[in-house]
């Protein structure tokens, strides 16, 4: 079992929509969470942090459930701009280490 | 401009003839790392460096060496290529006690 799991997809919406996505880890030690977002052959950048309390960035929420161990990233009225590949990050409390999921893929359609 | 550089951004090799990968921050960052992004296998961790001279193997190190010499520069060593090594690598860095992680642009490597 991989340690970071996402849907690949593609999640294919349109403008406008309102769309989810969620992360599974297997580490119950695991300290911090990331969502990053790459677009392609380009490099990963950090979209936001997930903090226990759940977080919103403008039209981006992210929550955690500690309890069943997933995250999820909410991106409502989507944009064309926001197609991109979404990367759960889980950081196991051993510093700087990240684990990354393999990404979920978001096309959003005129 | 803060930023992360690698250096080839694209190379194409036989395999056997060694490589190196360069990597340079201008951020004064601790932190370093080397990663490989294969479709279906996400970013995996090939290497790190805690700070100068103190480097570890990440999740898949066989194939790879790397050096941290000075604390901007953090090379990645192929010694012998094999096309199994042929991927996107990409160079991060950050800073101690901040999760957050700059990466550069990628290098893409084709190794025939």
């Amino acid at each position: 079992r991989k340690e970071v799991e996402q849907d690949p997809g593609p999640f294919n919406v349109p403008e406008g929509a309102t769309v989810a996505f969620n992360c599974t880890y297997s580490n119950s030690a695991s300290q911090s969470f990331f969502w990053y977002r790459q677009d392609c052959r380009k490099e990963p950048k950090l979209l936001m942090s997930v903090y226990s309390s759940g977080n919103e960035d403008g039209r981006f929420t992210a929550q955690l459930n500690r309890a069943s161990q997933y995250i999820s990233l909410l991106i409502r009225d989507s944009k064309l701009s926001d197609s991109a590949t979404y990367l759960c990050v889980v950081n196991n409390n051993a510093g700087n280490m990240l684990t990354f999921g393999g990404g979920t893929r978001l096309m959003v359609k005129p | 401009e803060a930023q992360v550089t690698q250096n080839p951004r694209y190379l194409i090799t036989v395999t056997g003839k060694k490589l190196t990968v360069t990597c340079s921050q201008n951020m004064n960052h601790e932190y370093m790392s080397w990663y490989r992004q294969d479709p279906g296998l996400g970013l995996r961790q090939i290497y790190y460096s805690m700070n100068v001279e103190v480097t570890d193997k990440g999740d898949v190190p066989e194939g790879y060496k790397v050096s941290r010499k000075e604390k901007r520069n953090f090379p990645l060593i192929l010694e012998s290529p094999s096309p199994n090594q042929t991927s996107l690598y990409f160079c991060a860095s950050s800073s101690a006690g901040e999760e957050t992680q700059y990466f550069g642009p990628g290098t893409r490597l084709l190794v025939l």
